[in-house]
């Protein structure tokens, strides 16, 4: 069954560095979406893409945040300067369409320090 | 902002007695989706509703969404050790998805 991957699993940082998360939607996907979770909170949305630009975002998204689908394959999360409330697990979801199944990627903990 | 609230926060049962978990939102949802995370895992789609009043069933699970499209509820019959993990409810609101504050479900063997 296809999935979502990500990469890495876990990224330690210095408070202030630029950190790239990774993620391979499933192939026949066409929305993108990035989401956090704090440890032990709940989920909360980011971002979501489709046709190669943002359709939706949070108030969490800011300026230090963007997205991006470099190839065919890939779509990535920047921070540019990592703050300490940074620290959290971020997801990657795909779906079919913008109203059906997100299909979770297995996350990415980012911990800044 | 938009919220959607989940009650209970914790719920601790012992296998094979059930077990709800209701969503509340102060909005009109669109749709709403259910999703399990296991601990140390990764959100898994559970079903989605789409239609006021609609119930869904997946074996021992009983979705519901209500008549307003405020709020929905997920039931489990009879626990089982396996249904272990955090249960969270997601209602769309414009585009968005709202994921609810999950409901904690631990079985006690």
């Amino acid at each position: 069954e296809p999935e979502v991957t990500q990469t890495p699993s876990h990224q330690v940082t210095q408070m202030g560095q630029e950190v790239i998360l990774r993620c391979v939607p499933i192939s026949n996907h066409l929305y993108f979406y990035w989401y956090r979770q704090i440890l032990g909170q709940k989920v909360e949305f980011l971002v979501s893409f489709y046709n190669n630009e943002i359709s939706e975002k949070s108030e969490i998204f800011d300026d230090q945040f963007s997205v991006e689908r470099p190839d065919g394959s890939n779509f990535t999360l920047k921070i540019r300067s990592t703050k300490l409330e940074d620290s959290a697990m971020y997801f990657c979801a795909s779906s079919v369409s913008g109203l059906s199944t997100q299909y979770f990627g297995p996350g990415t903990r980012l911990t800044v320090l | 902002g938009q919220q959607v609230m989940q009650i209970p926060q914790y719920q601790h049962v012992q296998e094979g007695e059930d077990f709800t978990t209701y969503c509340n939102s102060s909005t009109t949802l669109s749709n709403i989706q259910w999703y399990k995370q296991r601990p140390g895992g990764h959100p898994v789609f559970l079903i989605q509703l789409v239609k006021s009043g609609e119930v869904k069933k997946q074996k021992r699970l009983t979705f519901q969404f209500g008549e307003a499209k405020k709020n929905s509820s997920l039931h489990i019959t009879a626990t089982q050790t396996t249904d272990v993990g955090t249960y969270f409810c997601a209602g769309l609101i414009g585009n968005q998805f709202y994921f609810g504050t999950g409901t904690s479900l631990t079985v006690i063997p």
